[in-house]
């Protein structure tokens, strides 16, 4: 199975601030890698597919980039809607697993 | 486009039940659909996908799960399915379903999610 190392766990930052979330792969899976948003309560929200495609709709503040076995989610100017848990998956071969997640605080 | 999971409740160790996935707004059969989950208080996981009838209409499933649950699909009633068997009380989980598709369709949409419990 790949592993999905994702770091930090957690980060406090404040509103307007630049962070970056790191996920490292086990083994190369190109650009098979997606990133989630997930509010307390609801549904993960697909923010990048394929490393680096931003979902339509959303903001152009978040970025992704990498390939092979390191990528980062790169979120521009944080908003009070942008704290939440953040989710990277792998999707390059089964089981398609996801990252241990990156809660994204106030500070 | 709407995912609308169904079925959820509370249910005896090593009893079954059967999830729903009801989507709307899209032609269904063109779409593999995944099920995830997640535990109380934890991350997700990748539960298993049903490929569309064009491939084989076959699944893959996560190794916590294989062999206890099946995934399957009715492409005229635009349902997917997550029967779950041998239920365990680490089952205990909200899930999820989402369609796969390519590029930007992969995961752009999920349902709201129904609640697994398993206790006696």
């Amino acid at each position: 199975d790949i592993q999905m190392t994702q770091s930090p766990s957690s980060l406090s930052a404040s509103v307007g601030d630049r962070v970056t979330i790191t996920c490292r792969a086990s083994q190369g899976i190109s650009n098979s890698l997606m990133w989630f948003q997930q509010q307390p309560g609801k549904a993960p929200k697909s923010l990048i597919y394929a490393a680096s495609g931003l979902q339509s709709g959303v903001p152009s503040k978040f970025s992704g980039s990498g390939s092979g076995t390191d990528f980062t989610l790169t979120i521009s100017g944080l908003q009070p809607e942008d704290f939440a848990t953040y989710y990277c998956l792998q999707y390059k071969s089964f089981p398609w697993t996801f990252g241990q997640g990156t809660k994204v605080e106030i500070k | 486009v709407q995912l609308v999971e169904s079925g959820g409740g509370l249910v005896q160790p090593g009893r079954s039940l059967r999830l729903s996935c009801t989507a709307s707004g899209f032609t269904f059969g063109d779409y593999a659909m995944s099920w995830f989950r997640q535990a109380p208080g934890k991350g997700l996981e990748w539960v298993g996908v049903i490929r569309v009838k064009s491939s084989g209409g076959t699944t893959e499933s996560a190794a916590s799960v294989k062999g206890r649950f099946t995934i399957s699909r009715d492409d005229s009633e635009s349902v997917a399915y997550l029967q779950m068997n041998s239920l365990q009380t680490e089952d205990t989980a909200v899930y999820y379903c989402s369609r796969s598709g390519v590029g930007p369709t992969h995961f752009d949409y999920w349902g709201q999610g129904t609640l697994v419990t398993v206790s006696s």
